[in-house]
């Protein structure tokens, strides 16, 4: 059964500061997402990563993968008031045995305070 | 062009009651999938189409929920004699196709009371 943990879940910070969220996942996997969450809105996708050392980045966020530790981070630089959400990161096995549909983790709910 | 859309966004309805969940995808999208997602937690995934048929339910929690996509487009979640616990809102995303990314609709808040 794929297992996806992201840490940490709850992150409290002040804008301007930089921190990273990690997301580790429990086999082999095609490809990694982040999807934002606004209180009681949708999911949004931010970014696909597929294949190892991967990187991507949108303002003030960039995603990296590595497929050999089962490991992605979420980098937040310089954050600001907007970025205040909830982040997921979800696994898709293309193919593979069980689900096929996205494995979310818990997601990290990020409040960032001026 | 128009993303997912579901309706209704809310509906609550009595614990017993039938349910109904439509999902309208984004125009030629092939797959479509269903995910519930409860208070503080990630989406699950329920169930999986392409095209018309269902290729993956595994996520339905028991045989009270079904889903049904009749023409490749429009689906439909259907829940029986419905419990509190599957108060939640339930997603629906598609994707152009399965290797593609999912676009997640507004989503349908459901309560059971």
């Amino acid at each position: 059964e794929l297992k996806v943990e992201q840490n940490p879940l709850f992150l409290s910070m002040q804008e301007g500061k930089n921190y990273t969220i990690y997301c580790n996942y429990s086999t082999t996997s095609d490809r990694l997402y982040w999807y934002r969450q606004d209180p009681g809105k949708s999911l949004e996708s931010l970014f696909v990563l597929l294949s190892n050392g991967a990187v991507k980045q949108e303002g003030r966020l960039m995603a990296s993968l590595d497929t050999k530790a089962r490991l992605s981070t979420l980098h937040i630089t310089a954050a600001v008031h907007d970025l205040s959400a909830t982040y997921f990161c979800a696994v898709f096995i293309v193919g593979g045995g069980g689900a096929d549909g996205l494995t979310f983790g818990k997601g990290t709910h990020l409040i960032i305070q001026p | 062009g128009a993303g997912v859309s579901q309706t209704p966004s809310n509906k609550v309805t009595e614990k017993g009651k039938y349910v109904e969940l439509r999902c309208d995808p984004i125009s030629g999208h092939t797959a479509l999938y269903w995910y519930r997602q409860s208070l503080g937690q990630g989406p699950e995934f329920l169930i999986y189409f392409q095209g018309t048929g269902a290729a993956d339910d595994s996520g339905l929690p028991n045989d009270r929920f079904f889903a049904v996509r009749p023409e490749g487009s429009v689906s439909t979640l259907k829940i029986q004699r419905t419990e509190r616990g599957d108060s939640a809102v339930y997603l629906c995303a598609s994707s152009l196709t399965p290797e593609t990314p999912q676009y997640f609709g507004p989503g349908t808040r459901l309560t059971v009371l």
